[in-house]
Order: C-alpha cells, then sequence, then structure tokens
C-alpha cells in the first residue's frame, strides 16, 4: 500500500458527461501528480499541483482541469467526455518538486467512457 | 528536452537467469533516472533511483541498475529472475525540474 488513495476505483458514464476523480496524497506529501495510462499512449503526464498550486501541465486537454485543496487533497475533472478519454487515471505524490523524489501512486481510476 | 526511451516492448526470460530491462535517455543537464514497476490492476511502485554518486544503485527485490553517462543508459538488471518479476517495467527521467519522463514501458516475462 503507497498511502495515496484514489476514488472511485471505476466509473462508466457517457459522452458528453462530465466526471470528478479525487486523490489523497501520502502523509506529508505536498505534490500531487496526474497522469492518463491507455493502451496506446503509454503513461502520459497530465499536471502536477505543490501545495495548492499548479506547478507543471503536460498533456493535459482543455476538457480537463485540475485542483489541490488546502488540505492537499486533489480532484481531477474531465468534462464533455468523449471516447478515447477511457483510460486508468493516476494520481501520485511525492515530498517536494524537486525531482529528485520518487513518486508513491495510488492505485488508479479506471474510467470507461460509452 | 528531455526523452526517455525504452528499446524493447517486451523481455523473456527464463526462471533462474539473469534479466536486463533497458533504458535511454536525452535530457540537458544532470539527469535523476528511476525505475518503478506495475503488477496488473495496481499502480506503479517506485524501485530504484539514481541521483548522484556510485553509478551502480541498489534497489527493491533484488534489482540494481547501473548509470552509464557515456552511453546515457540506465538498465535495470537482476542476476536471477522469478516468476514473480513477471510485470511492466518503467523507466524515468528528471533533470531537476517539475516534470518526469516516463518511458513507454517493457513487459517481462519470465518463464517457469
Amino acid at each position: 500500500d503507497s498511502g495515496v488513495t484514489q476514488t472511485p476505483k471505476h466509473l462508466i458514464t457517457a459522452t458528453g458527461q462530465r466526471v470528478t476523480l479525487r486523490c489523497s496524497p501520502r502523509s506529508g506529501d505536498l505534490s500531487v501528480y496526474w497522469y492518463q495510462q491507455s493502451l496506446d499512449q503509454g503513461l502520459q503526464f497530465l499536471i502536477q499541483y505543490y501545495n495548492g498550486e499548479e506547478r507543471a501541465k503536460g498533456n493535459i486537454l482543455e476538457r480537463f482541469s485540475a485542483q489541490q485543496f488546502p488540505d492537499l487533497h486533489s480532484e481531477l475533472n474531465l468534462s464533455s467526455l468523449e471516447l478515447g478519454d477511457s483510460a486508468l487515471y493516476f494520481c501520485a505524490s511525492s515530498v517536494g518538486t524537486s525531482g529528485i523524489d520518487e513518486q508513491f501512486f495510488g492505485p488508479g481510476t479506471r474510467l470507461t467512457v460509452l | 528536452a528531455q526523452s526517455v526511451a525504452q528499446p524493447e516492448d517486451q523481455v523473456n526470460v527464463a526462471e533462474g537467469n539473469p534479466l536486463t530491462v533497458k533504458c535511454t535517455y536525452s535530457v540537458s543537464g544532470n539527469p535523476y533516472l528511476f525505475w518503478y514497476v506495475q503488477y496488473p490492476n495496481r499502480g506503479l511502485q517506485f524501485l530504484l533511483k539514481y541521483i548522484t554518486g556510485d553509478n551502480l544503485v541498489k534497489g527493491s527485490y533484488g534489482f540494481e541498475a547501473e548509470f552509464n553517462k557515456s552511453q546515457t543508459s540506465f538498465h535495470l538488471k537482476k542476476p536471477s529472475a522469478l516468476v514473480s518479476d513477471s510485470a511492466l517495467y518503467f523507466c524515468a527521467v528528471n533533470t531537476g525540474g517539475f516534470k518526469t519522463i516516463f518511458g513507454a514501458g517493457t513487459r517481462l516475462f519470465v518463464k517457469a
């Protein structure tokens, strides 16, 4: 158990809908990362937050947004969902932002868009 | 731009034999290199990292990796493979910035 929790585990929804994925980092970790893993794209970095502030953006679509709250949990909002958004979404956390810290991954949320 | 390559989609090895999973990187600046493992239906787990110092890094579950600056490689190794090592392995690189880049992953099959 990494100490990172993600809810829900599975999510099935329809095209055009909006969903929210939730992540709680390990105790003491200030950085939260979001990744998308699909069969044909591998692990894609979406966005990083550190202590409530956005720190880095990757291949995140404009339909997607995220935030980190004062209690350090984070939410990833996906809207106007398309079939291609079906994937595993991982949250990870680390102590800092220097790049030398390993990341601890949650179990993921499997999103299926029908 | 920094990048990391895992040239093999899949590696097959017999139990008890040594295994190597390859990783090469391209960065400007000093690299911080990582290996992670993903078991089915699980998140990634940290195995080991190279920051500085000794080029041979030892990690979890008997794995080790060697940093080779001249060849820009960071291959993962284990002297004797176990069936339970079968999983998806990811190499990752960071140069001290905010973004860690992950390779495409290499699937390891260890046959009994």
